[in-house]
């Protein structure tokens, strides 16, 4: 069975600091992973997406995450952050024990960007 | 390209009463998912129908929710009777053939059972 783990529920950055949010998956094999985004009463945006191709995948908004496998980590990064990256930010991975397609998600991170 | 839509966005209802809600996927998409999010909780699968066939229904409460996706293209999701514990965002996804076909979600139905 395939989980994620979002280490981190909340995350607060100053404007143009760096952005780091946690990402641990659990999986049995090779995993597809992915972030999403959440802008209040909205729904999901996929950000990036990891498919076994290179490690480190570039994704909308200058975010970026690197799968390392001997750490089992799917960390989400942005060098400067914005005002406008304020939102909640959901791991996911795909789900191959039930159907095609099927996302497993994390409990989400809320970041917070203050000026 | 329209995106996904949903209706209602917010609905109230107490507990014991009926409600349903509506997703029209984008276009030429044959998947469709309904996802429960929870506040403060990621969203969690409640059905996937391929066309209008239901593909995973494993996680969805059969008791109390049903969903139809008729000639495979709009869906409803309703749950009679609703229950405290049922108050959450109800999302909408859609993507072209599942698999690692990109999802694309709708804005959501909040419901809030009193």
């Amino acid at each position: 069975a395939q989980s994620v783990t979002q280490l981190g529920s909340h995350v607060s950055v100053s404007e143009g600091a760096l952005v780091l949010l946690r990402c641990n998956y659990s999986s049995s094999v090779p995993p597809y992973l992915f972030w999403y985004v959440q802008y209040p009463n909205q729904g999901l945006q996929l950000l990036l997406k990891y498919t076994s191709a290179a490690t480190l995948v570039k994704g909308i908004n200058g975010f970026e995450a690197e799968f390392k496998k001997s750490e089992t980590s799917f960390h989400l990064t942005k060098p400067s952050a914005h005002m406008s990256d304020a939102a909640e930010y959901f791991c996911a991975v795909r789900n191959y024990g039930g159907s095609q397609g099927n996302l497993i998600f994390g409990k989400g991170t809320k970041l917070s960007v203050k000026p | 390209e329209a995106g996904v839509a949903q209706s209602p966005r917010y609905k109230i209802i107490e507990k014991r009463q009926s409600v349903a809600f509506w997703c029209n996927p984008i276009s030429g998409h044959a998947t469709l998912y309904w996802y429960q999010q929870i506040l403060g909780q990621g969203p969690k699968l409640l059905i996937q129908f391929q066309n209008n066939g239901v593909v995973d229904d494993s996680q969805l409460p059969k008791d109390r929710f049903s969903a139809e996706r008729l000639k495979g293209v709009d869906s409803t999701l309703k749950i009679q009777p609703a229950k405290l514990e049922d108050s959450a965002v109800y999302l909408c996804a859609s993507s072209f053939q599942g698999g690692n076909n990109e999802q694309f979600f709708g804005p959501g139905t909040r419901l809030t059972v009193l």
